[in-house]
């Protein structure tokens, strides 16, 4: 099944703690993407890649960090994770030409205390 | 600078109703492409269509239709007969394409069909 996976789905942790959150893709994807989800303010983009070892920034990439070492992988890392950052996060895919549509994961809800 | 704006928050309608989502991009390029996604209640995002910038003609898909107008910078989404299950957060989302690849989504519109 064509899909795009993220762990973990649900994350408590503390201020300052480092976490990663996973993303991986079996459609053989070019283009991968993080967002965060907040209320009232839509999707916004974290970083995006265009292909492996591609990085890019999006509107919000502060205190984020992400690496693309395979095509199906992208993971996204918080080194210091504040409270500022207790969102919903969403990993997107999209494959074809660059302009195709993006598939996404489930979302991980994460807080930060 | 883009901008795309979805202004209305939140749309109220009976079932069988039709109902329009609005979105404006303002933008100074001349490439770019416009995606409309769903978020139902349970929370995934569902892709429902894409159109390119020179591309103004109107497209029906069953129940869904959607209205390009590059001159005012619209991208209407209109469902027609609406039901309870068309219930969600829609959003639509440009694509830059002027040397980035990036995306940006509007707030979203939630629509709440009522039986």
């Amino acid at each position: 099944e064509a899909q795009v996976t993220q762990n973990p789905r649900y994350l408590i942790t503390v201020t300052g703690k480092k976490l990663t959150v996973t993303c991986s893709q079996n459609m053989n994807h070019e283009y991968m993407s993080w967002y965060r989800q907040d209320p009232g303010l839509g999707l916004r983009q974290i970083y995006y890649s265009m292909n492996v070892e591609v990085t890019d920034k999006g509107d919000v990439p502060e205190g984020y960090k992400v690496s693309r070492k395979e095509k199906r992988n992208f993971p996204l890392i918080l080194e210091s994770p504040s409270p500022n950052q207790t969102s919903l996060y969403f990993c997107a895919s999209g494959g074809g030409d660059l302009y195709n549509e993006q598939f996404f994961g489930p979302g991980t809800r994460l807080t930060v205390l | 600078a883009q901008k795309v704006t979805q202004a209305q928050t939140e749309i109220s309608v009976v079932e069988k109703e039709d109902v329009t989502l609005d979105c404006v991009y303002e933008t100074r390029d001349t490439t770019y492409y416009l995606f409309w996604y769903k978020q139902p209640p349970s929370g995934e995002l569902v892709f429902l269509i894409r159109r390119n910038s020179f591309d103004e003609q109107n497209e029906i898909s069953g129940r869904y239709s959607w209205n390009f107008q590059k001159s005012t910078s619209s991208f209407n989404f209109t469902i027609t007969a609406s039901q309870v299950v068309d219930s969600a957060v829609y959003f639509c989302a440009p694509l830059t394409t002027s040397g980035t690849y990036k995306y940006i989504f509007g707030t979203g519109t939630r629509l709440k069909v009522l039986a």
